[in-house]
């Protein structure tokens, strides 16, 4: 069963800083792993989405990475700004035996302040 | 990106009744779609898979007769919530997943607030 964790659980950094946000997972047989930002009350916003295949990804100022044989995800916010306060969840997608042919499991998430 | 959406954002309902919240696709078919529940500083957790037109696969401990999900159509799912208890209070959020060699990317409803009083 494929379990996601992310690290740290909260993070607070001031205005300008480069920062990384870090997820791992245990099944590292994975068609593609997400990445997402919630802000407090609304629903998911897709930001990265990094193929199996592929190293990483970016757009932006955001740059996601990916390391399957060792089983983890960075994602890096160059230049922080307030605005990027949010949750920041990661998602691996794994073949799965039960109601479909694969499934999408979720990080708890980082929880993400930016200070001016 | 594609878009899905979700009604209604918030609902309050009293204890005992059922309510429905709609997940549509709105540029895009949708062959498949997901529901999942959030909890407070938790993970969201799939509730159910639905396919058009057939029933819905739902994930252990999850009850499928409090939980009605239909997918009559390629654009449109629903969840009803039956007999609600304060305890079914969440945020539910929706997932659509376009035809398979399109995209392999779910895509996410903005989510619905369900308070049970």
């Amino acid at each position: 069963k494929q379990e996601v964790t992310q690290i740290p659980a909260a993070l607070s950094v001031p205005e300008g800083e480069n920062l990384v946000l870090n997820c791992s997972f245990t099944d590292s047989a994975i068609y593609n792993l997400q990445w997402f930002r919630q802000d407090p009350g609304k629903g998911l916003t897709s930001l990265l989405l990094i193929q199996s295949s592929q190293r990483e990804q970016t757009s932006g100022r955001l740059n996601a990475s990916l390391d399957k044989s060792s089983g983890r995800s960075t994602l890096y916010i160059a230049a922080s700004q307030p605005g990027d306060s949010a949750t920041y969840l990661c998602a691996a997608k794994s073949a799965y035996s039960g109601a479909g042919s694969y499934q999408l499991t979720f990080g708890k998430g980082t929880k993400l302040s930016v200070i001016p | 990106g594609a878009v899905v959406s979700q009604h209604p954002s918030r609902v309050i309902c009293k204890s005992g009744t059922s309510v429905k919240i709609e997940c549509r696709s709105l540029d895009f078919q949708a062959t498949t779609m997901f529901w999942y529940r959030q909890f407070p500083k938790k993970s969201l957790m799939l509730m159910a898979t639905s396919n058009e037109g057939s029933k819905a696969t739902y994930e252990q401990g999850v009850e499928k007769d409090k939980f009605l999900i239909n997918h009559a159509s390629l654009t449109l799912s629903t969840l009803t919530v039956t007999s609600a208890h304060p305890e079914d209070s969440s945020f539910y959020i929706c997932s659509a997943l376009p035809p398979a060699g399109l995209s392999y990317e779910q895509y996410f409803g903005p989510g619905t607030r369900l308070t049970v009083t």
